[in-house]
Formats: C-alpha cells, sequence, structure tokens
C-alpha cells in the first residue's frame, strides 16, 4: 500500500510550457484534490474531485486544468505555466464520501516542487 | 465561507515544557476542524480532528486539542514538548454542515523547540 504517491518531485520548466504532475493513490479513495502552498498563505485549493469522472474547482483553478478517469490517479495540468505559479503542490485523497456524516482523514502525498522561470 | 485563523508565525518552547498552538476557526454551519503537521521536505501528516463529542481530542505523537464553541477555538496543546515537534503546523476546518470535503487551511505555525 504505496498511499498517495506524487510525480514528479521536483520540476522547473520556463514561462510558457505545459506539464503535467501525477497523482495516484492506490486506497481506493473516491476523493482527491490539489493543493498549491505558498510561504505564508497555507494551503490552498485548487481543484477536487469527488469520484471519476466528476471534478470542480477549488479556490485557486485559473491556469490549471484536472481529469479524473479512474479512481486511482488525478493528474494536475499546467497549460502554459506561469512564474506564479512556482509553489509546491500537494495532492491528497480521502473515502467514503458516500457514507452520509463521514468527515474522513485526507492524505497527503509527498509534494512537488515547481518553479517557473 | 469558511476560513482559519493561526495567528502565531512561530511558536518557541523549551524541551519539556508545555507548548500551544493557537486556532481560530469561522463556518456556517458545524465545525469539523483538524491539525496537521508538516516536517522539512516532506507532505502533511494527520495529528487529530474533532468532529463531534467530548471537546477534548487526543491524537497522535502526544498533541491533544481542545474544542471551544464559544470561543471558536481549536488550540493544539502537547504536555511536555520535544525537540522532535519542531515542524510546521497547519489548522484546518471544513463545514460539517455540507458535503463539500474540502478543507481550508491556516497559513502554518512553524513550532521550534529549544533543547
Amino acid at each position: 500500500n504505496a498511499g498517495v504517491t506524487q510525480t514528479p518531485k521536483f520540476q522547473v520548466l520556463k514561462t510558457g510550457q505545459s506539464m503535467t504532475l501525477q497523482c495516484a493513490q492506490d486506497m481506493n479513495h473516491e476523493y482527491m484534490s490539489w493543493y498549491r502552498q505558498d510561504p505564508g498563505m497555507g494551503l490552498r485549493l485548487i481543484h477536487y474531485s469527488v469520484g471519476a469522472g466528476i471534478t470542480d474547482q477549488g479556490e485557486v483553478p485559473n491556469g490549471y486544468n484536472v481529469s479524473r478517469s479512474t479512481t486511482e490517479d488525478f493528474p494536475l495540468r499546467l497549460l502554459s505555466a506561469a512564474p506564479s505559479q512556482t509553489s509546491v503542490y500537494f495532492c491528497a485523497s480521502s473515502y467514503s464520501f458516500r457514507l452520509a456524516g463521514g468527515p474522513d482523514t485526507q492524505y497527503f502525498g509527498p509534494g512537488t516542487r515547481l518553479t517557473v522561470l | 465561507a469558511q476560513s482559519v485563523a493561526q495567528p502565531e508565525d512561530q511558536v518557541n518552547v523549551a524541551e519539556g515544557n508545555p507548548l500551544t498552538v493557537k486556532c481560530t476557526y469561522s463556518v456556517s454551519g458545524n465545525p469539523y476542524l483538524f491539525w496537521y503537521v508538516q516536517y522539512p521536505n516532506r507532505g502533511l501528516q494527520f495529528l487529530l480532528k474533532y468532529i463531534t463529542g467530548d471537546n477534548l481530542v487526543k491524537g497522535s505523537y502526544g498533541f491533544e486539542a481542545e474544542f471551544n464553541k464559544s470561543q471558536t477555538s481549536f488550540h493544539l496543546k502537547k504536555p511536555s514538548a520535544l525537540v522532535s515537534d519542531s515542524a510546521l503546523y497547519f489548522c484546518a476546518v471544513r463545514d460539517g454542515y455540507t458535503g463539500r470535503r474540502a478543507l481550508t487551511f491556516g497559513s502554518g505555525t512553524r513550532l521550534q523547540v529549544q533543547p
């Protein structure tokens, strides 16, 4: 059981380049989300998904796309990278969405440190 | 809307002394409250959560937190700090009234435990 995995660990991009941050979980969790962490700002929600085929925007979605074709994978795409997207990105997952009153714990991946020049 | 405030950027405490990391929250419904810890270059690790029941919640590594509804607070505590507790601590909240699972995080408090 690997938990939540993220690749790559580090990435440097030039402005305007595109890339995909990968996230996978092997816990059969329905809920997955992407956060970015910036100094002094805590974690901010980018996008989330409550199950395969369903995604929605979080607090800071601009410049990012997501899709959820399987329960296990939730990639985050940067279509045209900008320096403002320099950050540490965390993927998280949790289960029991459909259980009423199920306030589950979110499990976080190790993060991807992205620098956009 | 939901929000979390962690008023202290850094807390310094001597090893063996009690520690408190403060958190206040705002939600329109019932609060589900969480504490996470982040060690350098690592992801966030779950410490404890309050959903309902006893106001004093016990979690991992000897940490506990006290839910105070009238003060809308959820302070993290430990009776005796260890140097290994030095890390970045995040408080988070979600509105239990809605089905939305998204957490709102505070800005984090860096705990420094001196030997």
